[in-house]
């Protein structure tokens, strides 16, 4: 299993719960992304990181929503005191950053299908 | 505001026939665009991408052709097969790399039938 994995694959939560996401990029890979799909939506972006540090989290919609990624490797996206406009499918695709001007694709995982009740 | 827009959400063609895919950008700053394929309960995957410095890209059965001056691009798959039948999406970036976000469209289902 080389790609990118993510857990839970499906998360039903009540109003106003916590959850946590998790994402494992492929081995190597120094760049990571969260995106989110809504339904009828396009692929939402939500923040990359390049390492452990983030230089673009403006995707985030809310101070709701925080991510974090330790050792250059795992992720965890964190939704606080969830809301049902948080139901949808969050995706976490992960890259090689080989330099500058790098045109590596992003690979995807499969998501995890958030349901908030 | 949606800078990438796929304006038809669905697309049907028979096997054997091409497929054309369309998708416009507003933002003039996007130099580097690339085409999503997404079977359902699955992640996106990679299919062919194009640089600004180009107007067209071929790979096997996938071409995408871009028209700066209308911000325009489209994929064009022949022969259309049924394993061809996914949500494809456009997507572009800035700086000519795929570092950093990838702004979207809202995709089109193409439905490839026998």
């Amino acid at each position: 299993g080389a790609g990118v994995s993510q857990s839970p694959s499906n998360k039903v939560t009540e109003k106003g719960k916590d959850v946590e996401l998790r994402c494992d990029p492929i081995s190597g890979h120094t760049a990571l992304y969260w995106y989110r799909q809504s339904l009828g939506q396009g692929l939402e972006f939500l923040i990359y990181f390049q390492g452990n540090s983030a230089p673009d989290k403006s995707g985030l919609p809310s101070d709701r929503f925080s991510a974090e990624r330790t050792g250059g490797s795992v992720s965890t996206l964190t939704i606080q005191r969830t809301q049902q406009e948080d139901s949808a499918v969050y995706l976490c695709a992960s890259s090689l950053f080989k330099g500058r001007a790098v045109q590596e694709t992003q690979y995807f995982g499969p998501g995890t299908r958030l349901l908030v009740l | 505001d949606q800078q990438v827009k796929q304006n038809s959400p669905s697309l049907s063609v028979q096997e054997g026939r091409i497929s054309i895919l369309n998708c416009d950008y507003t933002n003039s700053m996007f130099d580097y665009f690339l085409w999503y394929k997404k079977y359902p309960a699955e992640g996106p995957t990679f299919l062919i991408s194009i640089s600004s410095i180009k107007d067209k890209n071929e790979d096997g059965r996938f071409t995408v052709f871009l028209n700066k001056s209308a911000k325009h691009l489209s994929l064009h798959i022949v022969p259309s097969q049924p394993g061809d039948s996914a949500v494809y999406f456009c997507a572009a970036s800035i700086g000519g790399s795929t570092l950093g976000r990838l702004y979207f469209g809202r995709g089109t289902q193409l439905t490839v039938w026998p």
